[in-house]
């Protein structure tokens, strides 16, 4: 089956811009959303289409796809973004859908 | 503004049936253009989806549960269901429903919203 990978964490300064990647197998061909999941939360989606955003995410969230790797883009990352990120596609062939392992994002 | 409520047994013997509910408020489980979705999370671990029943009534399962779990729809009530047969202690989890919203014709899903959760055990 498809297989996601995606950086067990990744860390960034308040203000810095953090990038959450999501590797698989010509994934430019899939159309890739991501999820926010704060402790003890449910999900969010914060990225769909792999670059538009629902209503209510700001701006500072953004996606883009291409070739094997699909990146989740967080400009001016602020305190409150610290989570776990999820990628998800389609797998047509074996007719799933797929998360990645997640990502932790630290906010230092 | 749709929202989704799991509910039912939060410990479950193993070999023995989960069984799950998901109401749908603010939203008619009716309309068309959507799926319902289920996804679970083992503790400390990442998100696992176990499938979805589409507005026509088809349904899609995870290959590695599919011959242990049914998805259905009960529209009288706004609501749908998820059955697990046979559970272990690996069934242990955070299980979430949630909206998919379909895009045709390529039919594939993004989830939004999710309901908040809620833990089933498989223990004797």
């Amino acid at each position: 089956s498809y297989v996601l990978t995606q950086p067990p964490s990744v860390s960034v300064a308040p203000g810095q811009t953090a990038r959450i990647t999501c590797g698989g197998n010509n994934i430019g061909s899939k159309s890739v959303h991501w999820y926010q999941q704060k402790p003890g939360q449910a999900p969010v989606l914060v990225v769909y289409d792999d670059s538009d955003r629902p209503s209510g995410i700001p701006e500072r969230f953004s996606g883009s796809n291409s070739g094997n790797t699909a990146t989740l883009t967080i400009s001016r990352v602020e305190a409150g973004d610290e989570a776990d990120y999820y990628c998800q596609v389609w797998d047509s062939s074996s007719d799933q859908e797929v998360f990645g392992g997640g990502t932790k994002l630290t906010v230092l | 503004q749709l929202q989704l409520q799991e509910s039912g047994s939060g410990l479950v013997k193993p070999s023995q049936t989960l069984s799950l509910t998901c109401a749908v408020s603010g939203g008619s489980i009716s309309s068309g253009g959507y799926s319902w979705s289920w996804i679970r999370q083992p503790p400390g671990k990442g998100l696992e989806w176990i499938g979805y029943i589409y507005h026509s009534g088809s349904t899609y399962y995870n290959p590695s549960l599919k011959s242990r779990v049914t998805i259905s729809v009960d529209r009288s009530k706004n609501q749908f269901s998820l059955k697990l047969s046979s559970v272990t202690a690996a069934d242990t989890a955070v299980y979430y429903c949630a909206r998919g919203i379909v895009v045709v014709p390529a039919a594939y899903n993004w989830f939004d919203p999710w309901g908040q959760g809620t833990l089933v055990t498989v223990s004797s």
